[in-house]
């Protein structure tokens, strides 16, 4: 069964720091793999979304995350966060090639501070 | 392009009720998700309909129930209303931007149970 892990909770950075939010997968295949965003009472937005080729995806919003196989990671990544980047982060992991049945992390809350 | 719809924004019911949530996808996308974000739970998949056809449940009780119209617009009916059941109901439909299988979030909405 597929799995995912975000095991930050709660991160808070400083505006124009860097930022890296983790997601790590468990997944027999090669995994489909996503990161939304969510604002405070809204729905899910798409931020970027990885299923084959090149290893680092580049997203809406500046966001990029990197796929490694190895460490059976999904880190998303911005370099200098802005504070209309506050909201609630979910990665997702689907079944090869389908995003007919996701599984979604926990989540990881996004504080940033002026 | 237009989005995936949902009706009502906010919901108050109380205790024993029956609550009816709405969801419309972009037009002639077949495919619809149910999710409950209730607090401190993450988002939990409860059903997914394609075709008219209920195709998976997640691990809800039956009176977690629903159907899909012929136009590909969905309800979700919660029964006999705990407190347990406040949460925030997502939904999401299913298209292929480019050819990637993608799932893409209505707002939700809001559910009260007094």
């Amino acid at each position: 069964a597929q799995s995912v892990t975000q095991p930050d909770i709660h991160i808070t950075v400083s505006e124009g720091a860097s930022l890296e939010l983790r997601c790590n997968y468990s997944y027999g295949a090669t995994p489909y793999l996503f990161w939304y965003v969510q604002s405070p009472g809204q729905g899910l937005q798409l931020l970027l979304k990885y299923f084959s080729g090149d290893t680092l995806v580049q997203g809406i919003k500046g966001f990029e995350a990197e796929f490694k196989r190895s460490q059976s990671s999904f880190n998303l990544r911005k370099p200098s966060v802005h504070w209309s980047d506050a909201a609630e982060y979910f990665c997702a992991v689907g079944p090869s090639g389908s995003a007919r049945q996701l599984t979604f992390g926990s989540g990881t809350q996004l504080t940033v501070l002026p | 392009e237009a989005g995936v719809t949902q009706s009502p924004t906010h919901l108050i019911k109380t205790r024993g009720q029956q609550a009816t949530l709405r969801c419309s996808p972009i037009s002639g996308h077949t495919s619809v998700y149910w999710y409950q974000q209730a607090l401190g739970l993450g988002l939990q998949f409860l059903l997914w309909y394609d075709e008219g056809e209920e195709r998976n449940r997640g691990n809800f009780p039956p009176r977690f129930s629903g159907r899909q119209f012929p136009n590909y617009s969905s309800e979700l009916n919660v029964n006999a209303l705990e407190l347990e059941d406040s949460a925030l109901y997502l939904c999401a439909d299913r298209r292929r931007p480019g050819g990637t299988d993608t799932q893409y979030f209505g707002p939700g909405t809001r559910l009260t149970v007094l």
